[in-house]
């Protein structure tokens, strides 16, 4: 079965844009998280989403949003972008949150650059 | 929340047995442990995840003490391929935390 797909893989943006990134969990999964990488502060948790509803939130500013729809993909926005946003985010789907024995499959990610 | 504490870095040689240390002394009772391994480019791919004693699957072992203040990730025979980032997460009943630890950069060599 197809893998988490998250598009897209690049994107270079300008200081003060906003961007979206989209993210499509393997079918029947409904739960979504996205993390934030960097080579400083490693992997951080940014928000879990589970049947439309966001369950936990990561210590980010407001600038950063998320959503999941009816079908479960997920999107998360980033408003009035800074330097510091340049990242590889990653988004994990899995079929319930919480549970053990519930493992988690991580996309490839999409590389922000902000310039 | 738990936070969790790794080595930054071990070195090690094709065919041997490595093991990851990681700390948890927060853990709650609801919580269990998740590892995970990344390559370079890639996102984090689970490895093996237990509540306590030991759990073992065709690629590696876990051991958590009965305080469970700690597990051990136990990778038998390391190749090359094994050269990655391994996290260790505390993760419960709600869901994903945000405690993903620094990770451990294994490096084997042959």
């Amino acid at each position: 079965k197809a893998g988490v797909t998250q598009t897209p893989r690049y994107l270079i943006k300008t200081r003060g844009q906003q961007v979206t990134l989209s993210c499509s969990p393997i079918s029947g999964h409904r739960s979504v998280s996205w993390y934030q990488q960097t080579p400083g502060q490693g992997l951080q948790f940014l928000f879990e989403y589970f049947s439309e509803t966001q369950r936990n939130k990561g210590n980010f500013p407001g600038r950063f949003s998320g959503r999941q729809f009816s079908n479960s993909r997920s999107e998360m926005n980033v408003s009035t972008l800074e330097l510091g946003d340049s990242a590889l985010y990653l988004c994990a789907s899995s079929l319930k949150p919480g549970e053990m024995n519930t493992e988690a499959f991580f996309g490839q990610g999409t590389r922000l650059t902000v310039v | 929340l738990a936070k969790t504490t790794q080595p930054i870095s071990m070195d090690s040689y094709e065919g041997q047995e490595v093991n990851i240390t990681c700390s948890h002394n927060n853990i709650a009772t609801n919580d269990y442990i998740t590892w995970y391994q990344q390559f370079p480019s890639q996102g984090p791919r689970f490895i093996i995840q237990g509540y306590k004693t030991k759990v073992t699957n065709e690629v590696a072992s876990l051991f958590i003490p009965a305080d469970r203040k700690s597990s051990t990730l136990s990778l038998p025979r390391v190749s090359l391929s094994d050269t990655a980032v391994y996290y260790c997460l505390v993760e419960g009943a709600g869901g994903f935390k945000t405690i993903f630890g620094a990770g451990t950069r294994l490096f084997v060599k042959a």
